[in-house]
Parts: structure tokens; sequence; C-alpha cells
């Protein structure tokens, strides 16, 4: 069975600070995404990593891909309160005759000042 | 319209009732996919589409049935729900068999069961 796991699940974040979220996977993919889902909201695209060593930045997010180690972070760089939300990370499911995504419980972060 | 649309976005039903939830993508994909939020599980698989053909049922109870009359539809038929059924329900789509399986999403139908 595919599983995904992220953590921490929750993180409170201080304006200015750094922090990582962490993906493990247990399948060998090579493949990763990322979304970000707002309060009430759908899930938005923010990264997709599709090879071992790919590393993607947008703002004051990167993302980057260790296939061998079965990992993804995601890093924060100087806390702002709009990234306040939940990220999702996901890992390509095989099946017998194409591919879905599964993804992890999401990390729910919260930026205060 | 663009990407990934569903209808409705809200939905309070009883256990009794039959309804359906609509999903269209106009992203020229090849998968569809349902998947169930709520607030005790991550995001679930439940039904996954390629090429109109369904590929997966995750082991969904029979009173949710989807349906996709060709790849740019979607269904989800429900009937004689349960309370621990209400979620938010999720469509995507994909272009499958490309490098990438990036799933595009639709606002959801925050579905009630009462």
């Amino acid at each position: 069975e595919l599983k995904v796991e992220q953590n921490p699940l929750f993180l409170s974040m201080q304006e200015g600070k750094n922090y990582t979220i962490y993906c493990n996977y247990s399948t060998t993919s090579d493949r990763l995404y990322w979304y970000r889902q707002d309060p009430g909201k759908s899930l938005e695209s923010l990264f997709v990593l599709l090879s071992n060593g790919a590393v993607k930045q947008e703002g004051r997010l990167m993302a980057s891909l260790d296939t061998k180690a079965r990992l993804s972070t995601l890093h924060i760089t100087a806390a702002v309160h709009d990234l306040s939300a939940t990220y999702f990370c996901a890992v390509d499911m095989i099946h017998q005759a194409g591919t879905a995504l599964i993804f992890g419980k999401g990390t729910t972060l919260s930026v205060s000042s | 319209e663009t990407g990934v649309t569903q209808t409705p976005r809200h939905l309070v039903m009883g256990m009794t009732n039959k309804k359906s939830l609509k999903c269209e993508q106009h992203l020229g994909h090849n998968a569809m996919y349902w998947y169930k939020q709520s607030a005790k599980k991550p995001l679930e698989l439940m039904f996954v589409y390629n090429f109109k053909e369904q590929t997966e049922n995750n082991s969904v109870p029979s009173r949710f049935s989807p349906e996709c009359p060709n790849s740019s539809h979607l269904f989800l038929h429900l009937h004689t729900l349960q309370p621990e059924d209400s979620a938010l329900y999720l469509c995507a789509s994909s272009q499958d068999g490309e490098v990438s399986t990036e799933a595009f999403f639709g606002q959801g139908t925050r579905l009630t069961v009462v």
C-alpha cells in the first residue's frame, strides 16, 4: 500500500522566520507534487517535481525531491501571513491502466506576527 | 469557461434522497478523478477514469455511483447516503500518460447529509 506521510501536520510560524515541511513516501516514484489549499477552497498546484534532485522555487517557497531517500521538502523562507494555508504533497500511484495522485494528510501552516 | 467546474457548490440532502454531482473539465485531459475530503481523513481517492473507462474503484460503497459519459464530463450519483458521507467532494483531471500526472481540481461540492 502506498503511503505518503507529512510532518509536521501543524506548524505555527512566526513572521520572518524559516521553516521546512517534510514529505516521505513509500513507493519508488520519481514524481512528486505540492498543492496548497486555503480554508474552504480547492487545491491549487504549487510545484511539480519530476526527477531526483529537482528543485523548484516560487517566491518564499522552495521544493526539492530526493527520490533515493523518498523524501521531498518544502522550505519556507521568511514566513509571511499570506502563506497561511494547508499544504499537501502527493505521489503518483500506478494502477492497471494509468496513474492517480495519492495525497499526504496535509500540513496546516499558521503565520503570526 | 476554463479549468475544472463542479456543480453544485453546496448540497444538503436527506438520507433517502438521490442526487448527482457534476464535473466538467475544459483542459482537454484524458483522465478524471473523484476525491473525498473530510475532517477526519485526508484526501481519499474514490474513482479514476482514464479515457472514459473506470480503472479504479478504491473500495467505495455502492451508494456512490460514478458515471463518465465522455472524457470531459464526470458525475457522481448519490443515493441513501449516511451522515458520515458529509464531506467536500473534489473532482480533478489530468493528462495521464504524459511526463507529469499533475491534477487540476475543481472548487468542490460541499455535501451535507442530514
